[in-house]
């Protein structure tokens, strides 16, 4: 059975770091685009961040360019995103998904101000 | 950025009914729209993609179609639980858009 699972999340001060991971299982990882995607509390979804199956070319919203970064780890079957110099406006559940059909169930991520 | 107007944002209705989603793309997405479900603390889950492809395991209660620029999704039979909040989200050019949500409600 594929499946994702998010781990990494908590509670944080605003200009805070946090790493968080995601592990894949049931399916070939290194051959999908992988994504993190958040949603704040109550709001819709926001695409976050995207990496190719190699891992060499790298995809981000223009509200955490600079800030954050995805990354990947295909021996380990692992998606990370670092986050750093985080705002309070990045408080949300933060999912990660392979390519557009399959979502992990979520980490939630709270910045205090 | 690709912009996804998703409309209406709520809507009401009943066991049994037809209820159909739009979504209107500004610029051509090239039929690479995906629809996703999700019930109030889970995770999205994936319908349609490619604007019409049926998600292996989802209901044929579902469908989708569409062309560009306007896509739709449609419930043939609304079950209850089928009320959720719907999304769509093109895929085609990054950034990745999602349209505002549609929060299907029990009349």
């Amino acid at each position: 059975e594929e499946q994702l699972l998010e781990s990494g999340g908590g509670l944080l001060q605003r200009g805070g770091s946090l790493r968080l991971s995601c592990a894949a299982s049931g399916f070939t990882f290194s051959s999908y685009d992988m994504s993190w995607v958040r949603q704040a509390p109550g709001k819709g979804l926001e695409w976050v961040s995207a990496i190719n199956p190699s891992g060499d070319s790298t995809h981000y919203a223009d509200s955490v360019k600079g800030r954050f970064t995805i990354s990947r780890d295909n021996s380990k079957y692992i998606l990370y995103l670092q986050m750093d110099s985080v705002r309070p406006d990045d408080t949300a559940t933060y999912y990660c998904a392979k390519y557009i059909d399959l979502w992990g169930r979520g980490t939630l991520v709270t910045v205090s101000s | 950025d690709i912009q996804m107007t998703q409309s209406p944002s709520s809507l009401s209705a009943s066991v049994g009914d037809r209820v159909t989603i739009t979504c209107r793309a500004s610029q051509d997405i090239n039929n690479y729209v995906a629809w996703f479900q999700q019930k109030p603390g889970k995770a999205p889950k994936s319908l349609i993609y490619e604007a019409s492809e049926l998600q292996s395991g989802v209901p044929s209660k579902f469908s989708g179609s569409g062309s560009g620029p306007d896509f739709t999704l449609t419930i043939s039979s609304l079950q209850p639980e089928d009320f959720a909040t719907y999304y769509c989200q093109q895929y085609d050019t990054y950034p990745l858009t999602f349209g505002q949500g549609t929060r299907v409600e029990i009349k």
